[in-house]
C-alpha cells in the first residue's frame, strides 16, 4: 500500500541555519504531496502542496520539489528562525486508491536563538 | 471564514464509559475525515465520508468505534466502552470534496484521555 517515510528527529538548529527534512514516498498512480506543521498547543496546518511531477509548493520561505524520479517532496528552507520550531509532516493524498491522507510520523525541529 | 470546529477541546473519562466527540466542518465541504494523534506516533486514519456516507470505514479499530454525519455537515465520531488506549487527541478534517480538490483542512482536536 501507500507509505510516506520521513527522517526522524528531533532536529536542531541554530536561527538562520539551513533546514532539510527528508521526505520519500511510495504510492500507485500520482499521488498529492503535502507539508503540514503543527506548532505547540495548535492543530495541524496545512504549509505547502504539490499535485504533480516537478511541482513545487512554497510557503512562509519553506519549499519542497515533487520529484517523481526519486520518490521525495523534501521540505527546505534557506534560514530558519525560532518561530519555525515545530513538528512538520510529510503526507500522501492519493485520489485513486482511496481519500485518506497516508502521514510520515512528523519530524519535530527545534531552533534555538 | 470560520474553520473546522470540534467539541469538546478536552475530554477525561472513566474507562467503560461512552464519548462523543462532535466535528462541524468548513461550510459547503463535502468531505470529512477523523483521524487519531497518538503520542509518539504518528496520525492514524480511522473513517472518510463524502456527504452523509462512509465509503471508507477501514481505519475504524474496533467495533466499540462508529461515526455518523448527518446533513452532509457535522460529523459525531462516537466510542463506546472506552479503554486507556483510546487516549489521545482526534483530529477532524475536511476538504471540497471529489470535485473541489484534495486538500485538507484540521480542526484543533479533542483531547481524549481515559482514566
Amino acid at each position: 500500500g501507500d507509505s510516506v517515510t520521513q527522517m526522524e528527529g528531533p532536529v536542531t538548529l541554530s536561527e538562520e541555519a539551513f533546514l532539510t527534512i527528508n521526505c520519500t514516498y511510495t504510492a500507485t498512480g500520482y499521488p498529492s504531496l503535502f507539508w503540514y506543521v503543527q506548532y505547540p498547543g495548535e492543530g495541524l496546518q496545512l504549509l505547502l502542496k504539490a499535485t504533480k511531477a516537478d511541482d513545487k509548493g512554497s510557503n512562509k520561505g519553506f519549499e519542497a520539489t515533487y520529484r517523481k524520479e526519486t520518490t521525495s517532496f523534501h521540505l527546505e528552507k534557506g534560514s530558519v528562525q525560532v518561530s519555525d520550531s515545530a513538528v512538520y509532516f510529510c503526507a500522501l493524498f492519493n485520489a485513486g486508491n482511496n481519500r485518506k491522507l497516508i502521514w510520515g510520523l512528523g519530524t519535530s525541529l527545534a531552533v534555538n536563538p | 471564514g470560520a474553520g473546522v470546529s470540534q467539541s469538546p477541546s478536552n475530554k477525561v473519562t472513566e474507562k467503560g464509559k461512552d464519548v462523543e466527540l462532535r466535528c462541524d466542518p468548513i461550510s459547503g465541504h463535502t468531505a470529512l475525515y477523523w483521524y487519531r494523534q497518538s503520542l509518539g506516533q504518528g496520525l492514524e486514519f480511522l473513517i472518510y465520508f463524502q456527504g452523509n456516507s462512509a465509503p471508507d470505514k477501514s481505519g475504524l479499530p474496533s467495533d466499540r468505534f462508529s461515526a455518523e454525519r448527518t446533513g452532509g455537515s457535522v460529523s459525531t465520531l462516537t466510542i463506546q466502552r472506552t479503554q486507556q488506549e483510546d487516549s489521545a487527541v482526534y483530529l477532524c478534517a475536511s476538504s471540497p470534496g471529489e470535485a473541489g480538490g484534495d486538500t485538507q483542512y484540521f480542526g484543533p482536536g479533542t483531547r481524549l484521555t481515559v482514566l
